[in-house]
């Protein structure tokens, strides 16, 4: 079982969805991370959480660390969204590697 | 501009010719990791160094050697490289600690033949 799960692998939406993306995780964790990677390959850093809920523009990202759970949400989706997002955790006790979902593939129809 | 440069972007090459791909960044960063990246597997932590002279492995270490000589730069080298190394290579790097973003480089795509 992989240490870090993540739902669904893929999902296409219309235009002004609102998404959810979710992401369990077993071990114990001292930062989970939501990663966006496009289309042409460039990762980019949206949010690093230890708790609680974080907002950037139509981003939000929750952590709910008793469940061992965190969801990416999106609201009004739009064709610029369509990327994969990748959550990952970085455990407790390790120095410095990250733990990897194996990605969400997000496509928004105009 | 603050920037994780990875060098080659792309590179075909053939199986056991020793190779390099260079990683530098900017930040003045204590931690840098290599990652690679293959389909139905996700990403894959190669080896890290948490700072000069500090590097240990990650998950996926067979086949790849990393040196941390100076702070900025950390290559990834495969003195043999085989097929089974064709893959996506990430470069990433941040401050010190598990909750500081890491900053990745625009990937370097290797094809062993």
């Amino acid at each position: 079982k992989n240490e870090v799960e993540q739902s669904p692998q893929n999902l296409t939406a219309q235009e002004g969805e609102f998404i959810t993306i979710n992401c369990s995780y077993s071990v114990g964790i001292s930062a989970l991370h939501w990663l966006q990677q496009h289309p042409g390959g460039g990762i980019v850093s949206l949010f690093m959480l230890s708790s609680g809920k974080k907002k950037h523009g139509r981003l939000i990202a929750t952590i709910n660390i008793q469940e061992k759970h965190s969801s990416l949400h999106i609201t009004a989706s739009h064709p610029r969204d369509s990327a994969v997002y990748i959550c990952a955790v970085g455990a407790k006790g390790s120095q410095g590697n990250l733990i990897f979902g194996k990605g969400t593939k997000l496509s928004v129809k105009p | 501009e603050a920037q994780v440069t990875q060098n080659p972007r792309y590179l075909i090459t053939v199986t056991g010719k020793k190779l390099t791909v260079t990683c530098s960044q900017n930040m003045n960063h204590e931690y840098m990791s290599w990652y690679r990246q293959d389909p139905g597997l996700g990403l894959r932590q190669i080896y890290y160094s948490m700072n000069v002279e500090v590097t240990d492995k990650g998950d996926v270490p067979e086949g790849y050697k990393v040196s941390r000589k100076e702070k900025r730069n950390f290559p990834l080298i495969l003195e043999s490289p085989s097929p089974n190394q064709t893959s996506l290579y990430f470069c990433a790097s941040s401050l010190p600690g598990q909750n500081q973003p890491q900053h990745f480089g625009d990937g370097t795509r290797l094809s062993i033949l």
